[in-house]
């Protein structure tokens, strides 16, 4: 069966510190993978998504930017952290291509910047 | 642009009682209807989907939400509800992209 996992599951880093969250997706290949942050009493918001290795869309201009070094790793990243990156991050994947389809929900990571 | 409306941040209710969550989108073409549920502490999971026939739609756990075309809507319902339907829920919308409602944060009493 398939899993989705993230890493890690809470953090907590300084203003003007990179960052690097991991998602990985096991038992499936060639996943569309998403990047969202979960802000509270504003649901979800579409970050990156990306139907390839090394192919990624951004939705929102931001500090973040998103890398898919492998076919099931997906990886969001900054160079220097604002306090408004602070947030629940979650990665998605879905088998098919196309925004029709279920996308299953990794656990998160909780991120504080202090 | 699209978008997806929740109307209730917050619901507290006691077990027994029946629950229905309003949602209302807007886009202008063939839409695909999701609801999605938080539990304390698990994953964002899917609850019950709408992508065509019969506007009644039941989903896991009892519960069911009905799409009305003419009001853009997607309302969750549960006629019942336990302590453990305490959770987040969500709305979502695919039409030319996938799109969440706010979420309503739902918290049943025993």
């Amino acid at each position: 069966s398939q899993t989705i996992h993230q890493w890690p599951a809470t953090l907590v880093q300084p203003v003007g510190s990179p960052l690097s969250l991991e998602c990985t997706v096991e038992g499936t290949s060639n996943p569309n993978l998403y990047w969202y942050r979960q802000a509270a009493g504003r649901g979800l918001q579409l970050l990156f998504y990306s139907v390839g290795i090394g192919q990624i869309s951004s939705e929102v201009p931001q500090n973040l930017s998103a890398s898919r070094p492998q076919d099931r790793q997906f990886i969001l990243s900054s160079k220097k952290l604002l306090l408004s990156d602070s947030g629940f991050y979650l990665c998605a994947w879905t088998p098919l291509a196309g925004v029709h389809n279920e996308q299953f929900f990794g656990p998160g990571t909780r991120l504080t910047v202090l | 642009a699209q978008s997806v409306s929740q109307h209730n941040h917050h619901v507290i209710l006691s077990e027994a009682a029946s629950l229905e969550l309003g949602c209302n989108y807007s886009y202008g073409g063939t839409v695909n209807l999701f609801w999605y549920v938080q539990y304390p502490g698990q994953h964002l999971q899917l609850l019950l989907k709408y992508f065509s026939g019969d506007p009644l739609v039941k989903g896991i756990k009892g519960f069911e939400a009905e799409f009305i075309k003419s009001k853009f809507s997607f309302n969750l319902r549960k006629p019942s509800v336990q302590w453990s339907d305490t959770a987040e829920y969500f709305c979502a919308a695919a039409g030319n992209k996938l799109t969440f409602g706010g979420g309503t944060r739902v918290l049943v009493k025993p």
